[in-house]
């Protein structure tokens, strides 16, 4: 079982919608990020923070809003989507940013229509 | 020329047969290396960490040459339970310290 849980596992919304997304873990790690997976490509890193403070943004839309409330909670906030925005979101956490092993969550598969 | 680049295969091979992936990346301030293997749509999960002095974890075994900027992953006696996609992660120095991902190698293990 992965020590990184996320919820919710799946999700539909529209372009309209307000929703989240949660992660959590309990590991102890000072690096928690947020990667965006389509079928058949690698993960895509969207945000990197790092012991509670945004280290990390790789040009990602502002339709797509982090928050780091503690260092074991990480969110994804999620407004006016598009099609193209529909991938599998996962989470993940490290000891400390540029230090170890990458642990993930399960993913959060979004469809928006 | 891609940071991180693998063979996207696929890679078909019979039950009990080897096989061996290589990964190169380009920036030489790399500094630590994973293999990570993800299921059809799974989340990935880190097979090993590959040191310099090259380690074994049972069937599979996992070298570093710096000196030519490359990773393996050689699979031996593979199980049908071996098909999956191996994703080459490397680590740089610099760079904000991020992870680069190769686009992975499609392995597919056949009866």
């Amino acid at each position: 079982d992965t020590e990184v849980t996320q919820t919710p596992k799946h999700l539909v919304m529209g372009m309209t919608n307000k929703k989240s997304l949660k992660c959590e873990q309990h590991m102890g790690h000072r690096a928690m990020y947020w990667y965006k997976q389509k079928a058949k490509k690698p993960p895509e890193l969207m945000f990197v923070y790092s012991y509670e403070k945004l280290s990390i943004n790789e040009s990602v839309p502002s339709r797509f809003s982090p928050e780091c409330p503690n260092s074991s909670l990480l969110n994804l906030h999620l407004h006016a989507l598009q099609p193209e925005d529909s991938a599998l979101y996962l989470c993940a956490s490290r000891l400390r940013q540029g230090s170890g092993e990458l642990f993930f969550g399960e993913g959060s598969r979004l469809t928006v229509l | 020329r891609k940071e991180v680049e693998q063979d996207p295969g696929p890679f078909n091979v019979p039950e009990g047969a080897t096989v061996a992936f290589n990964c190169t990346y380009s920036n030489s301030a790399s500094q630590s290396f994973f293999w990570y293997r993800q299921d059809c749509r799974k989340e990935p999960k880190l097979l090993m960490s590959v040191y310099s002095s090259g380690n074994e974890d049972g069937r599979f075994t996992a070298q570093l040459n710096r000196a030519s900027q490359y990773i393996s992953l050689l699979i031996r006696d593979s199980k049908l339970s071996d098909s999956a996609t191996y994703l080459c992660v490397v680590n740089y120095a610099g760079n904000n310290r991020k992870l680069i991902w190769g686009l992975g190698t499609s392995l597919a293990v056949n009866p």
